[in-house]
């Protein structure tokens, strides 16, 4: 299976912040790569695919960029309602796996 | 709109059997895959398996084959996750997610997904 790596695990930030995840693969999955909220107490929800499009509907303050084996996931500026955890998802070979997690909160 | 409705909330003994279901709606279901992804307390997400609804072939995930099955009813739009005989280490939420067939470039973006399933397993 392809291992993917988030980092940090969890991040306290203060709103209006720029905030940045970094998702590293354990080998080249080109730009099969999404991104997901999970808000507490609710499903995951995608926010970009294939790295770096935004998912209809969803706010433009949430961007993705890299291809290869690293990948950035960027919050512009942090709002209240950005509370949550993030996961970033290969899918370059089955099975699909995703990140551990990097939980947000506001400082 | 697209929409994944799971069943409710289970409290189950070790040792029994149970099947949770996903029914989709506001779109073709038998042309996209159901996934399920399992949720353990306080952890991360972990992809189980998939099915094609068209004619019920499936993949799952080397970590979770042969401890449940994943089967669905393309008269009534719902797929649905099984266990013969369950264990503590069953406890979980389990979700389902639609994605596109394995032939689409987009095989592996999961949207949208049901609401959950608690499963919780006590003696």
């Amino acid at each position: 299976d392809i291992q993917m790596t988030q980092s940090p695990s969890s991040l306290s930030a203060s709103v209006g912040d720029r905030v940045t995840i970094t998702c590293q693969a354990s080998q080249d999955i080109s730009n099969y790569l999404n991104w997901y909220q999970q808000k507490p107490g609710k499903a995951p929800k995608l926010l970009i695919y294939d790295a770096s499009n935004l998912e209809t509907g969803v706010p433009s303050r949430f961007s993705g960029s890299g291809s290869g084996t690293d990948f950035t996931f960027t919050i512009s500026s942090l709002q209240p309602e950005d509370i949550a955890t993030y996961y970033c998802q290969q899918y370059d070979n089955l099975p699909p796996t995703f990140g551990q997690g990097t939980k947000l909160e506001i400082k | 709109e697209v929409q994944l409705v799971q069943s409710g909330a289970e409290v189950k003994k070790p040792g029994e059997s149970l099947r949770i279901s996903c029914k989709g709606s506001g779109y073709s279901f038998t042309s996209y895959w159901i996934s399920w992804v399992r949720q353990m307390p306080g952890k991360g997400l972990e992809w189980m398996g998939r099915i094609d609804p068209s004619d019920s072939y499936t993949n799952y995930s080397p970590s979770f084959q042969g401890h449940v099955t994943i089967s669905a009813d393309k008269s009534i739009s719902t797929a649905y996750l099984q266990w013969s005989s369950l264990k503590a280490s069953d406890t979980a939420m389990y979700y389902c997610a639609r994605s596109p067939p394995p032939y689409s470039s987009s095989w592996g973006l999961f949207d949208p997904w049901g609401q959950g399933t608690l499963v919780t397993v006590s003696s």
